[in-house]
């Protein structure tokens, strides 16, 4: 049964910081990777899509890497902005399914 | 592109009360899942469809929760009766043919009184 971990649960910084949130997965058997943004009250924004055979994908200021054998991922954001305030999920898509993590919940300060 | 469209966006009932769910995903998307979002947690899988057939229903309550999608578009997800513990935002996503990104809807708000 795949299970997937985000490192930290929460994380404060001030604005302009770099800054790197983890993801984990036990089955290394998977199709793509993906990385959410979650507002508020809202729905899932898609930010970025690795496929199994890549190692990275960028996106503006995001840039998401994947490890699969280790069954790690990272994104990485650089200079943060306050609007970059709100959770971040990594889900994994294995055999037909999509498993998430329990998400990091990130806050910018001006 | 017309994105994955819910309704409604928010809902308050009574427990033991019944309530539904509708969900229209991304024109020509063959997997549609329906999710469930417990507050300060990460989405959990309830069901996936591939068209109008299940593949997956194992984490579903099914003494109370029932699914199904019509004609392998529209989706509709209903509880009965609801319980307290039923409070989450319900997620519909939607994916093109293979693992491919998934897309998701704004999400139905449900708490239960």
């Amino acid at each position: 049964k795949q299970e997937v971990t985000q490192i930290p649960a929460a994380l404060s910084v001030p604005e302009g910081e770099n800054l790197v949130l983890n993801c984990s997965f036990t089955d290394s058997a998977i199709y793509n990777l993906q990385w959410f943004r979650q507002d508020p009250g809202k729905g899932l924004t898609s930010l970025l899509l690795i496929q199994s055979s890549q190692r990275e994908q960028t996106s503006g200021r995001l840039n998401a890497s994947l490890d699969k054998s280790s069954g790690r991922s990272t994104l990485y954001i650089a200079a943060s902005q306050p609007g970059d305030s709100a959770t971040y999920l990594c889900a994994v898509s294995g055999f037909q399914k999509l498993v998430f993590g329990t998400g990091t919940r990130l806050l910018v300060s001006p | 592109e017309a994105g994955v469209a819910q309704s409604p966006r928010y809902k308050i009932i009574e427990k033991r009360q019944s309530v539904a769910f509708w969900c229209n995903p991304i024109s020509g998307h063959a997997t549609l899942y329906w999710y469930q979002q417990i507050l300060g947690q990460g989405p959990k899988l309830l069901i996936q469809f591939q068209n109008n057939g299940v593949v997956d229903d194992s984490q579903l309550p099914k003494d109370r929760f029932s699914a199904e999608r019509l004609k392998g578009v529209d989706s509709t997800l209903k509880i009965q009766p609801a319980k307290l513990e039923d409070s989450a935002v319900y997620l519909c996503a939607s994916e093109g043919g293979g693992p491919t990104e998934a897309f998701f809807g704004q999400g139905t708000r449900l708490t239960v009184v």
